[in-house]
């Protein structure tokens, strides 16, 4: 199985902070990477994948980049809704596995 | 705008069995790839199960493997999932998720409760 890391565990931002999340793979998955947002007691959300690309609806403050191994979502000038926790996932091969997630919350 | 709606929450003893089904509208569901993701209280999620636009093939994680099964019926737009033996450790909110691609959670359900205690 494909292992995935993310840095930090969670961290402490202020509003219109630019604020970036990190997610580790424990083999090449090409660009087969999917950013997810869950606010606590809602269902996770598509927010990038395919490493960049931007799910519909999702504002453009949230962008993705990486490949093979190493990958990364930032979040520019961020939101009060954007306060939440956030999972990295490979889509590359079953079982498709989710990061240990980075909650972000209120400095 | 996409709806999927699971039902068969439950309170199940060790060793029982449940199905959970999902009900999809406002998406052409013999288009997707459909799957099961859980999240035990206060952690993360785990990807459980998928199955491919045309039912064809089947993917488990290792640790449902052998005591669930997934399936669908694109006629009823519903998807489903089998469990039996089920543990403590099953305990969890269900989602199920549909992607364009397999492996990509595009939209998600609300999610059903599962859980299992004596």
């Amino acid at each position: 199985d494909i292992q995935m890391t993310q840095s930090p565990s969670s961290l402490s931002a202020s509003v219109g902070d630019r604020v970036t999340v990190t997610c580790r793979t424990s083999q090449t998955i090409m660009t087969y990477l999917n950013w997810y947002q869950q606010i606590p007691g809602k269902a996770p959300k598509l927010l990038i994948y395919a490493a960049s690309n931007l799910q519909s609806g999702v504002p453009s403050r949230f962008s993705g980049s990486g490949s093979e191994t190493d990958f990364t979502l930032t979040i520019s000038d961020l939101q009060p809704e954007d306060f939440a926790t956030y999972y990295c996932q490979q889509s590359y091969d079953s079982p498709f596995t989710f990061g240990p997630g980075t909650k972000v919350d209120i400095k | 705008e996409v709806q999927l709606v699971e039902s068969g929450e439950g309170l199940v003893q060790p060793g029982g069995s449940l199905r959970l089904s999902c009900a999809a509208s406002g998406v052409t569901f013999r288009d997707y790839a459909l799957h099961w993701v859980r999240q035990a209280p206060g952690k993360g999620l785990e990807f459980v199960s998928a199955i491919t636009s045309n039912g064809d093939t089947t993917y488990y994680a290792d640790s449902v493997k052998g005591r669930v099964t997934i399936s669908r019926d694109n006629s009823k737009s519903t998807l489903y999932l089998q469990m039996g033996s089920l543990r403590v450790e099953d305990s969890a909110v269900y989602y199920c998720a549909v992607g364009q691609w397999l492996g990509r959670f595009d939209h998600w359900g609300q999610g059903t409760l599962v859980t299992v205690s004596s």
